[in-house]
């Protein structure tokens, strides 16, 4: 099973409203990644998280709060959000975060639109 | 520093042609190089991946392609189109930052199938 779940699949959120993304894998991957991806665009990585803990911060806005519950679970905390963080949030997983040869698997995304 | 870049962002062929979509790498090291598949409304989806295993490789949906260093390049191919081939592909090479793995993907080339 090479599957990533996203919840929700669309979102809709005020400026001031607090949200959160969920990810989930079962394939026993010890890294996962929460991308940003515009229209007709590439994936931007934000945050990469490895055995629970975070690795990289692509230097994100705090209105954007990651987290890594446990090894099978990915969360994305929405807070204060702008007009132009509208856009579709994939989340995907990976084996080992070490190493280049690595398949990363995506899961479907939540497609957020904030008014 | 590593990079792709994607020529042609729009490519369209009649069903049953041949799919070219191109894809040109640098890296100052022996790249890994990746092609997702991004169908409307949906994640990415690997077709393939080089390792440097085998020059020719073979990915899901008949797709392939060929690793060619003295070209730097990276080409999709495939015989002969299909309707459902329709979709966003992204050209991807890996790397490591702090320690983590990083996709730095191309522009992404959109591939419409005329019937």
């Amino acid at each position: 099973d090479t599957e990533v779940t996203q919840t929700p699949k669309h979102l809709v959120m005020g400026m001031t409203n607090k949200k959160s993304l969920k990810c989930e894998q079962h394939m026993g991957h010890r890294a996962m990644y929460w991308y940003k991806q515009k229209a007709k665009k590439p994936p931007e990585l934000m945050f990469v998280y490895s055995y629970e803990k975070l690795s990289i911060n692509e230097s994100v806005p705090s209105r954007f709060s990651p987290e890594c519950p446990n090894s099978s679970l990915l969360n994305l905390h929405l807070h204060a959000l702008q007009p132009e963080d509208s856009a579709l949030y994939l989340c995907a997983s990976s084996l080992e975060r070490t190493r280049r040869q690595e398949t990363q698997y995506f899961g479907p995304g939540t497609r957020l639109l904030v008014l | 520093a590593q990079s792709v870049t994607q020529l042609g962002s729009h490519v369209s062929v009649s069903e049953g042609a041949l799919v070219l979509l191109r894809c040109n790498y640098s890296s100052s090291v022996p790249p890994y190089l990746f092609w997702y598949v991004q169908y409307p409304n949906q994640g990415l989806q690997l077709l393939l991946k080089y390792t440097s295993a085998a020059t020719l490789v073979k990915g899901i949906n008949g797709f392939e392609a060929e690793f060619k260093k003295s070209e730097t390049s990276f080409h999709l191919t495939k015989p002969s189109a299909h309707m459902s081939d329709a979709a966003e592909y992204f050209c991807a090479v890996s790397g490591i930052i702090q320690g983590a793995q990083k996709l730095v993907f191309g522009q992404g080339t959109r591939l419409t199938i005329n019937p």
